[in-house]
């Protein structure tokens, strides 16, 4: 069975810090790898979805990479903002059972003032 | 564009009550799932459909019914309401297999 990990659970930082978050999966057979963003008693958005064969994908000041032959990816998130204050979710499907999504529980970020 | 809509927001029923959570859809994704999110537990997929007429099992289907007799609509039947499933319910689509999958903002059912 996919086992997903982020690491750490929680983070909080000062405005301005380039932050890294982490997620490892434990089966490489994976079609893709999706970053969201979970505010509060809200929906999940997606952020950025790396396909297998790809190495990193970028939005704005966002930037995730995948190794999948080890097991991890990373988001990276420059130059906090307390609007980045959230929670970021990692989550990968097999392909075998279409869409189907297994995910990580989450690093609650705060980014103070 | 309304993307993926789910209602009601929030419900709150007694044991042994049934209801529907529904799910629609206006991006014509053939892909919908339902998952429920509980503290520590992360998301857990309920029951999956890849096309109108084609519904399938997920990790924790005890207790729910599905249906797909459209492309739009994916409805949730809880069939006799047990406080276990107090939780917070989304639904998601996924237009192909190196789409994003798409949430809407979730249904917070409270069994009582």
């Amino acid at each position: 069975k996919q086992e997903v990990t982020q690491i750490p659970a929680a983070l909080s930082v000062p405005e301005g810090e380039n932050l890294v978050l982490n997620c490892s999966f434990t089966d490489s057979a994976i079609y893709n790898l999706q970053w969201f963003r979970q505010d509060p008693g809200k929906g999940l958005t997606s952020l950025l979805l790396i396909q297998s064969s790809q190495r990193e994908q970028t939005s704005g000041r966002l930037n995730a990479s995948l190794d999948k032959s080890s097991g991890r990816s990373t988001l990276y998130i420059a130059a906090s903002q307390p609007g980045d204050s959230a929670t970021y979710l990692c989550a990968v499907d097999r392909g075998s059972t279409l869409g189907r999504l297994y995910f990580g529980r989450g690093t609650q970020l705060t980014v103070w003032p | 564009n309304a993307g993926v809509t789910q209602t009601p927001k929030f419900q709150v029923l007694k044991t042994g009550q049934s209801m529907t959570l529904q799910c629609a859809q206006d991006m014509n994704h053939e892909y919908m799932s339902w998952y429920r999110q509980d503290p520590g537990m992360g998301l857990r997929l309920i029951h999956y459909s890849v096309g109108a007429g084609i519904t399938d099992q997920g990790e924790v289907p005890n207790g729910y019914n599905v249906s797909r007799s459209t492309t739009e609509d994916f409805p949730l039947r809880l069939l006799s309401a047990a406080p276990s499933q107090t939780s917070v319910y989304f639904c998601a689509t996924k237009g192909g297999v190196h789409q994003p999958q798409h949430f809407g903002d979730g249904t917070r059912l409270s069994i009582l």
